[in-house]
């Protein structure tokens, strides 16, 4: 059982490159979600999607962007690296019913120079 | 957003009781969750509360008063495997969830 894949797990990135962290669940669940994690400061949601097709703009969007062709796929894209965003970052994703139980993918550990 | 407090660091013997305390302040309210977290790995879900009360799973149990906009998480019988990150996080009006920022409970033999 697969559940929810992020890739890569750790990248070091120049300042000013573009970069992808992809993630794939397989459990067909209509919401996902991106969030950072950062010590003292707990998880930070930056975008999420209710339903493939949709997205919507979290606690801290600026400098990410999201898009959700298909159920399965979230990638999240930061155009233009900078330090501040050094952090690691979590996929999830909910079946969207009333419990809401988030299930997480193992992280993307970004360091950007 | 919201405004969600938990206390940092809390430290307990294998065998004891812990409860740790949250409180939030929100707009709208659909629910209190807990999480747990080890460390380098990914948060995994403990427990969930939109009612009033006490929800009681196993060792550990999770009460909920939406007046106070206050939840504790009990911990019951520890072990050392219970040494994690606790994560209190609220869903509001939205449904969107926000986080505090954990709990980091250390269980000494």
């Amino acid at each position: 059982i697969a559940g929810i894949t992020q890739a890569p797990t750790s990248q070091i990135l120049a300042a000013g490159r573009r970069m992808t962290l992809r993630c794939t669940q397989d459990m067909r669940h209509n919401a996902m979600y991106w969030y950072r994690q950062d010590l003292g400061l707990g998880l930070r949601l930056i975008h999420y999607s209710n339903t493939a097709g949709t997205t919507g703009k979290g606690e801290v969007p600026d400098g990410y962007s999201v898009s959700r062709a298909n159920t399965d796929d979230f990638p999240l894209t930061l155009a233009s690296a900078v330090p501040s965003q050094t952090s690691v970052y979590f996929c999830a994703s909910s079946e969207g019913d009333d419990t809401g139980e988030l299930f997480f993918g193992e992280g993307s550990r970004l360091t950007v120079l | 957003g919201q405004n969600i407090d938990q206390p940092t660091e809390m430290t307990a013997t294998e065998g004891a009781i812990v409860q740790i305390n949250c409180t939030y302040q929100t707009s709208g309210f659909n629910g209190l969750f807990w999480y747990q977290q080890h460390a380098g790995e990914a948060p995994t879900f403990l427990s969930y509360n939109v009612l009033d009360g006490l929800e009681e799973k196993g060792r550990f149990s999770s009460f909920l008063s939406r007046s106070k906009g206050y939840s504790y998480l009990l911990l019951k019988e520890l072990q050392m495997k219970d040494s994690a990150s606790y994560l209190c996080a609220v869903r509001d009006g939205d449904y969107k969830l926000s986080f505090g920022a954990g709990t980091t409970v250390t269980v000494r033999a």
